[in-house]
């Protein structure tokens, strides 16, 4: 057990629908990852906060957003939903900014049907 | 090309063998290096953090890093069914996010 928990573990929704996935760092984690884990696409970084801050993106569509609390919990919201978006969403936690030992969590797997 | 390559495999061998799983990189800035170990539809497990060269031994599991030549392994040694796992290699400058090779496919025959 990494620490860092996911919730919900899985979510089965339609297209154009919204959905939030919700992260809990590791405790005195300050950073959140998002990732983004589909068959053919491997690992792919979404977005970095650090103390409630945006640090980084990578290749996260504008349909999604994410943001990090005071408690440090974060929420990874997908919007205008599509097929392609049935994926494994992870979210991983480190202590500092910098991108380093980061810890997962247990992934919340997304099907858009 | 790929930041960084590493075989899909999957790779079979049987219980008790040295397994010997590689990543080769392109970015000289990579100073971080990391292995995860992930079982089907779970998140990965870090494994092993190696900072720069040289070489970190955990158990059964060494982790080799070579910056001249661009390329990490990990060795796991007296292999078990419960190795069976994708292993997923990770680099980072510590200036970005992570880079992620595609993960090798592990599996233990007992």
């Amino acid at each position: 057990d990494s620490g860092v928990t996911q919730t919900p573990k899985h979510l089965i929704t339609a297209t154009g629908q919204r959905v939030t996935l919700r992260c809990s760092p590791r405790s005195g984690d300050l950073s959140v990852y998002w990732y983004q884990q589909s068959l053919d696409q491997g690992l792919q970084f979404l977005i970095q906060y650090y103390n409630g801050e945006e640090r980084a993106k990578g290749n996260i569509l504008e349909r999604f957003s994410a943001q990090q609390f005071p408690d440090l919990h974060s929420e990874l919201n997908l919007s205008s939903l599509e097929l392609g978006d049935s994926a494994l969403y992870f979210c991983a936690s480190s202590v500092s900014t910098s991108y380093n030992e980061q810890f997962f969590g247990p992934g919340t797997r997304l099907t858009v049907l | 090309q790929k930041e960084v390559e590493q075989d899909p495999g999957p790779l079979s061998v049987p219980e008790g063998a040295i397994v010997s799983l590689n990543c080769t990189y392109s970015n000289s800035a990579f100073q971080y290096f990391m292995w995860y170990r992930q079982y089907s539809r779970k998140g990965p497990e870090l494994l092993m953090y190696t900072y720069s060269s040289g070489n970190k031994e955990d158990g059964r599991f060494t982790a080799q890093v070579d910056k001249s030549s661009k390329y990490i392994s990990l060795f796991i040694r007296d292999s078990q069914p419960s190795d069976s796992a994708t292993y997923l290699c990770a680099m980072g400058t510590g200036r970005r996010a992570l880079t992620f090779g595609s993960g090798t496919r592990l599996q233990v025959q007992p």
